[in-house]
């Protein structure tokens, strides 16, 4: 079963709204999680790092204020795509390190968001 | 330049075909690599590690050249649940992230 978990898997949501993703570690604490986008036809692409207690790590060319990305505790991140637009609609994915140092990542499901 | 570069394909082959990949990357300080297999619209999954020695799992055999920065990745006797975007993935030192390919995506034909 999937050790990380994110929802909502699809949303659709109006031009100029705001809309939230959860990413969720679920039998590990991950003190790191990575968002990243994926347009149609091309590679996951990171958006930022994600540290638990502290402020995230934005790629450059990512807008900080627009990407909204909060790590409460070691099991939760969330993404708030803020005053959403046509063009943010993408594939949005999440991972996580397990274990300190480990190098094995686990992903989301990957949330569909549709910005009409 | 790309961190990872990945011919993007598409590769079409039969049935029982033998195919590779190959992915160069760009930092020599790179320490661990990686083949994800994605299916459409779905999240990547980890196929493989790749060691220094080279790796086999089954079908799937990864090989990793430090001298020349490159990785592949060999499938033997294709099948057709095989089709899916590969990705070539390194992870780099201290970096605390992945770098991906853009992938290449495999078409396996009856």
């Amino acid at each position: 079963g999937a050790v990380v978990s994110q929802h909502p898997s699809w949303v659709i949501c109006k031009s100029g709204t705001s809309v939230k993703i959860e990413c969720r570690s679920l039998d590990f604490q991950a003190t790191t999680m990575f968002w990243y986008r994926q347009f149609p036809k091309q590679s996951l692409m990171l958006m930022a790092t994600s540290n638990e207690g502290s402020k995230a790590t934005y790629e450059q060319g990512v807008e900080k204020d627009k990407f909204l990305i909060n790590h409460a505790s070691l099991t939760l991140s969330t993404l708030t795509v803020t005053s959403a637009h046509p063009e943010d609609s993408s594939f949005y994915i999440c991972s996580a390190r397990r274990g300190w140092g480990g190098n094995t990542i686990y992903f989301g499901e990957g949330s569909w968001l549709t910005v009409v | 330049r790309k961190e990872v570069e990945q011919d993007p394909g598409p590769f079409n082959v039969p049935e029982g075909a033998t195919v590779a990949f190959n992915c160069t990357y760009s930092n020599s300080a790179s320490q661990s690599f990686f083949w994800y297999r994605q299916d459409c619209r779905k999240e990547p999954k980890l196929l493989m590690s790749v060691y220094s020695s080279g790796n086999e799992d089954g079908r799937f055999t990864a090989q990793l050249n430090r001298a020349s920065q490159y990785i592949s990745l060999l499938i033997r006797d294709s099948k057709l649940s095989d089709s899916a975007t590969y990705l070539c993935v390194v992870d780099q030192t201290g970096a605390n992230n992945l770098f991906f390919g853009t992938g290449t995506r495999l078409t396996v034909i009856p």
